[in-house]
C-alpha cells in the first residue's frame, strides 16, 4: 500500500499475472476516489474513478473496488503488460468542492518480463 | 487528454530571481490547478483558479502567486525564488470540481 516517506512503496509481478496496487484513504468525507498512473517524465494520467455510492468499478482492464469501512481502496489490473510498469497513486475528494484532491505518495508497479 | 500544455518543461535559475510558469489549456474548463510534486510527497496543491480572475490557495501556496486572465492560461509566478522551491511543477484542469483532474507533462524547476 501507500505511505508516505522518501522510497516509493514497490510492487513486482510477472507480465501477464495480475496486480493489485493499494491505497488507503484518510478522510472520511470523502466521496470521490481516482486512480492515476504516471511514467517516468510525465505527468498523471487518469485510469478511473469511483464515487462512494458504489463499491466497485470495472474499465477497460482495471477494477477498482472501494471499502469505506476500513477507507480503503484498490486498483486491479487485468493481465499485466510491460506498458503497465509506471507509478500509481489514488487521489481522494469531496465532491461538489474544486479544492480537495488529496494524493497518496504512490507504489512503484514493475513489470517482469 | 485535456489539450494542457506547461512552459517552459525545464527551467534553470538563481535564488533571488522571478520565476513565471504557464500553463495553456485547449478544452475550455473552468477549474485549473497548480501543484508541486516532491519525493515521499504526494501531489501538492499550491493554487486553483475556479475561474477568470477567481483564484484561491492551497497548502502550500507560500512564496507564490497566480493569475488567471483567460480561461484557457493560468500562470504561477514565484517572485523570489529559492532553492526549497526546486520541484516538478504540473497544471491540471477539470471541467467541473467533482470530475478528475488532467494533468499536463510538468515543468522541472531547479533553483541554485
Amino acid at each position: 500500500g501507500e505511505s508516505v516517506g522518501l522510497h516509493l512503496p514497490t510492487l513486482s509481478v510477472q507480465e501477464g499475472d495480475n496486480s493489485i496496487i493499494n491505497c488507503a484513504y484518510s478522510n472520511s468525507a470523502s466521496d470521490y476516489f481516482i486512480w492515476y498512473k504516471q511514467e517516468s517524465g510525465k505527468g498523471p494520467q487518469f485510469i478511473i474513478d469511483i464515487r462512494s455510492n458504489m463499491d466497485k468499478r470495472q474499465g477497460q482492464r482495471v477494477t477498482v473496488l472501494l471499502n469505506k469501512t476500513v477507507k480503503h481502496l484498490s486498483l486491479q489490473i487485468a493481465a499485466t503488460q510491460p506498458g503497465d510498469s509506471a507509478v500509481y497513486f489514488c487521489a481522494e475528494g469531496i465532491s461538489g468542492s474544486a479544492r480537495q484532491l488529496t494524493f497518496g505518495s504512490g507504489t512503484q508497479l514493475t513489470v517482469l518480463p | 487528454d485535456a489539450g494542457i500544455t506547461q512552459s517552459p518543461r525545464h527551467k534553470v535559475t538563481e535564488t533571488g530571481t522571478p520565476v513565471t510558469l504557464r500553463c495553456h489549456q485547449t478544452e475550455n474548463h473552468r477549474y485549473m490547478y497548480w501543484y508541486r510534486q516532491d519525493p515521499g510527497h504526494g501531489l501538492r496543491l499550491i493554487h486553483y483558479s475556479y475561474g477568470v480572475k477567481d483564484t484561491d490557495k492551497g497548502e502550500v501556496s507560500d512564496g507564490y502567486s497566480v493569475s488567471r486572465s483567460k480561461t484557457e492560461d493560468f500562470l504561477l509566478t514565484l517572485e523570489s525564488a529559492t532553492s526549497s522551491q526546486t520541484s516538478v511543477y504540473f497544471c491540471a484542469t477539470s471541467d467541473e470540481g467533482n470530475q478528475p483532474q488532467h494533468f499536463g507533462d510538468g515543468t522541472r524547476l531547479s533553483i541554485l
